[in-house]
């Protein structure tokens, strides 16, 4: 059973970058899916950040695509996400996703990145 | 971008039917899923391609989808069905989600 895992500083100061991981678990990244980026900011709704297919294709969306870069690590079954010039509009829970294109599944337990000084 | 709108919130009587709507220019030509959030959890997929279950998920979660509409209907309704519910469908190659609709069960 595929697992995935968020990881990452849950801290980030405004300006700054932040990075966080997805470690695949059961499973192998390689597999013809793809794997997302999703976020919840306090008080609203699921906000897709973008993608990146098994073979290193990325689609982001438009409204961030300007500062989100998503980057496959197959050597460590794993990939990133890194968003730049952070606000405390970033402040939310980040979680990852594997996408077969009938449906959005199985989830990480997703992981709170709050921007502040 | 394509655009997909939810009402804000929904409420029903504990044991009543449900209905949650989800709008988009010919949403009915794409596939839609259902996610259900409750606080402090993942979303867990209750319908993909407009109505197939997932295993596990009861069947009184039903989905339709035709037209500019999918909509999410759950029949008899629980105080544990108490939560946000999201649709999601693909767009020239990006994720779109509503943006949820709060179920209050009361």
């Amino acid at each position: 059973q595929v697992q995935l895992q968020e990881s990452g500083p849950g801290l980030v100061k405004p300006s700054g970058t932040l990075s966080l991981t997805c470690g695949v678990s059961g499973g192998s990244i390689r597999s013809t899916f793809w794997w997302s980026w999703v976020r919840l900011p306090p008080g609203k709704g699921l906000e897709w950040i973008g993608e990146i297919s098994h073979n290193g294709k990325t689609n982001y969306n438009p409204s961030l695509k300007s500062r989100v870069t998503i980057l496959l690590d197959k050597s460590k079954n794993q990939f990133s996400l890194e968003l730049s010039s952070v606000t405390a509009a970033d402040t939310a829970i980040y979680y990852c996703a594997r996408d077969s294109r009938e449906l959005l599944g199985p989830w990480g337990q997703g992981t709170l990145v709050t921007v502040s000084s | 971008s394509y655009d997909l709108t939810q009402p804000p919130s929904v409420s029903v009587s504990p044991g009543q039917t449900a209905s949650i709507t989800c709008s988009g220019d010919k949403l009915g030509d794409k596939y839609v899923c259902w996610y259900q959030q409750k606080p402090g959890q993942s979303p867990v997929l209750v319908i993909y391609q407009n109505n197939k279950w997932p295993s596990g998920v009861p069947e009184r979660f039903y989905g339709s989808n035709s037209g500019n509409t999918a909509t999410l209907t759950i029949s008899g309704t629980q105080s544990m069905d108490e939560a946000d519910y999201y649709c999601q469908t693909w767009d020239s190659n990006t994720v779109v989600f509503g943006g949820g609709t709060k179920l209050t069960v009361l």
